[in-house]
């Protein structure tokens, strides 16, 4: 079974930085592209960033793009999202997520979501 | 970057009732997916594309379209069945639509 179990959340001042880790098991990590999609309370789902499963192709939402690293340690089957100049409206849950295919495709598995609040 | 329109923001309907959610892309995809949400709960996947339902997802939910018109039908709305569903593409990176809130009459 396929488990994502997401960490590093929490709150945070303005321009602060934070780091989100993701654990996966039950799958071959190696073979899987992953994503960090994003929440914020009571609206829709906003993709983040992707990378692919050899980290040679990543993307970010326009959004994000400049502030955010996305990450991943195959041999740890670790996902990681690098937050940095945080802002009141990257206040969301962060949720790792499964693609089914070592490129980007549709999302197969997502993890319970880890909470990051922005606030002074 | 392709926009997705997802329509109606909200649809009440009864249990029993079909329902038909709408997603109209900016521009010609190739592949869409819808997922469910319920309140409290990470996403999960329904249909990918376009009419392929997930493993595990009851055969009352049916995806059909093409281009930059696509379809959700769920015939006969289970209790468990009233949520946010929301469609996705993959033309090169994901992005969603807006969603749709199915909810109680």
């Amino acid at each position: 079974e396929v488990h994502l179990v997401e960490s590093g959340g929490g709150l945070v001042r303005p321009g602060r930085s934070l780091r989100l880790s993701c654990a996966a098991s039950g799958f071959n990590f190696d073979y899987s592209a992953m994503h960090w999609v994003r929440q914020a309370p009571g609206k829709g789902l906003e993709w983040v960033s992707g990378i692919s499963w050899s980290s040679g192709h990543i993307g970010y939402a326009d959004s994000v793009k400049g502030r955010f690293t996305i990450s991943r340690d195959n041999a740890k089957n670790s996902l990681y999202l690098q937050i940095s100049s945080l802002r009141p409206e990257d206040t969301a849950f962060y949720y790792c997520v499964k693609d089914n295919s070592f490129l980007p495709t549709f999302f197969d598995a997502w993890g319970q979501g880890t909470l990051v609040t922005v606030s002074s | 970057e392709i926009v997705l329109t997802q329509s109606p923001a909200t649809l009440s309907l009864s249990p029993g009732e079909r329902a038909t959610l709408s997603c109209r892309a900016s521009q010609s995809v190739t592949y869409l997916a819808w997922y469910q949400q319920k309140p409290g709960q990470a996403p999960r996947l329904l249909i990918y594309d376009a009419s392929n339902r997930a493993t595990g997802i009851p055969g009352r939910f049916s995806g059909s379209g093409s281009g930059t018109d696509f379809t959700l039908t769920i015939s006969g709305l289970e209790p468990e069945d009233f949520a946010v569903y929301y469609c996705q593409q993959r033309t090169s990176w994901p992005f969603f639509g807006g969603g749709t809130k199915v909810e109680i009459k």
